[in-house]
């Protein structure tokens, strides 16, 4: 069955320091491959996606994410990492049929921020 | 554009109740997603549909749960009678076109539900 992983609950990093949520996924045909954003109280905001060709995504707010087949990842990753990014982040698999697609997401992973 | 509209934003209610959330879709949008969140279970997709038409209602929990889609720009999600295990956030999102592609779902603010 398709299904998506983030190891990691819930992850603190420093401000200026660099970041990187894990997610996996099970899937046995070629994945499209979504991150999205939540902060409290909002909806989801996709942050990217991955259909095709160059693995290494690149997305709003200074993320990108990278495919890995061989390792079934699609890992997301930020150089410097500031206070408004600490909102809860998932890690999403489209599946796609002949009536159009649904998501499967993984449980989440919260991001705080510290000064 | 507004983006996806939900409302209530909050509800509260006594066990055995009907509840009615509402949604309201990005116009042109073809496809709506129901979901909810639940600390234990995550993000689920219950149902969605395409062109008002339900297509994939797999993952509403039982018979209790239901949905409609009227028309184009407008959806509910019945839960009656309501529990208090149904106690989540519902989150309505619409997407352009997925078919043979992965158009993005934009998602609404939710409507957080507490059955008591």
């Amino acid at each position: 069955a398709q299904s998506v992983t983030q190891p990691d609950i819930h992850i603190t990093v420093s401000e200026g320091a660099s970041l990187e949520l894990r997610c996996n996924y099970s899937y046995g045909a070629t994945p499209y491959l979504f991150w999205y954003v939540q902060s409290p109280g909002q909806g989801l905001q996709l942050l990217l996606k991955y259909f095709s060709g160059d693995t290494l995504v690149q997305g709003i707010k200074g993320f990108e994410a990278e495919f890995k087949r061989s390792q079934s990842s699609f890992n997301l990753r930020k150089p410097s990492v500031h206070w408004s990014d600490a909102a809860e982040y998932f890690c999403a698999v489209g599946l796609l049929n002949q009536a159009g697609t649904a998501l499967i997401f993984g449980k989440g992973t919260t991001l705080s921020v510290s000064s | 554009d507004a983006g996806v509209i939900q409302s209530p934003r909050h509800e509260v209610t006594e066990m055995g109740q009907e509840v009615t959330l509402r949604c309201k879709p990005i116009s042109g949008h073809d496809y709506l997603f129901w979901y909810r969140q639940t600390m234990m279970r995550g993000l689920e997709l219950l149902i969605y549909f395409n062109n008002n038409v339900p297509i994939d209602d797999s993952g509403m929990p039982e018979d209790r749960f239901s949905a409609k889609m009227p028309n184009a720009s407008f959806s509910t999600l019945k839960i009656q009678p309501s529990e208090p295990r149904d106690s989540a956030v519902y989150f309505c999102a619409s997407s352009l076109n997925p078919q043979g592609s992965t158009d993005t779902q934009y998602f609404g603010p939710g409507t957080r539900l507490t059955v008591l």
